[in-house]
């Protein structure tokens, strides 16, 4: 069973492009959310997306993008890149039913980005 | 945004010491997590707690939530060199349609043989 898989592992883009990274989810899971990792940092959440819709939004500005396709897999979309965007980006899968003490995501191995 | 600090921010200790690493709040969590992420990799849940007072306990991890809901340790026992890692707390953050997490910035231990 594949656990969450992200690519590209590695990416190095200059400022003012556009990025877009990848997510498939957990076997099973219905719901994907993206993290922002900077270094030194604890992840910080972008957004949520289920049954294809963007439910939940971090403190992230325009942007940041993202899509869900049906088979649940995920894209996160950058415009205009900053030299601050550099980070590790996180995905998460997890499972849309259960309460808080079944609450689990599953995070991906992260793009590592580098923004020059 | 519910703020989580974290302590110490880092820690290299050697093997077979005890440590204990701390998550705070001044707000009331309503659940907490604990992660590892290890370099290249992305967090690893180790455990949730969601009562106040609550002990949890994961082979030499040891996981305590405050009576308050406002607090959280970490305990390590007898550390080995596959301890070593990023440790994160992080809240459960709840909205109508579903849950992410906050995360605070981390405890980094190195445990040396």
């Amino acid at each position: 069973d594949a656990g969450v898989t992200q690519s590209p592992t590695h990416l190095i883009k200059t400022r003012g492009q556009q990025v877009t990274l990848r997510c498939s989810p957990k076997s099973g899971h219905d719901t994907v959310s993206w993290y922002q990792q900077a270094l030194g940092q604890g992840p910080q959440f972008i957004f949520q997306y289920y049954e294809e819709e963007e439910r939940q939004r971090g403190n992230f500005p325009d942007r940041f993008s993202g899509h869900q396709f049906p088979n649940y897999s995920s894209e996160l979309n950058v415009n205009a890149l900053l030299l601050g965007d550099s980070a590790l980006y996180l995905c998460a899968s997890s499972i849309q039913t259960g309460g808080i003490p079944f609450f689990s995501q599953y995070f991906g191995p992260g793009t590592r980005l580098t923004v020059t | 945004t519910q703020l989580l600090e974290q302590s110490p921010q880092f820690l290299s200790i050697q093997e077979g010491e005890n440590l204990t690493v701390y998550c705070n709040s001044s707000s009331v969590f309503s659940s907490l997590q604990w992660y590892r992420q290890e370099p290249g990799e992305g967090p690893v849940l180790l455990v949730t707690v969601v009562t106040g007072g609550e002990v949890k306990k994961l082979k030499r991890l040891t996981f305590q939530f405050g009576d308050a809901r406002k607090d959280s340790s970490l305990h390590i026992t007898a550390a080995q060199p596959g301890d070593t890692g990023l440790y994160l707390c992080a809240g459960i953050v709840r909205w109508d349609s579903g849950y992410a997490l906050n995360f605070g910035k981390g405890t980094s231990l190195l445990v040396t043989p």
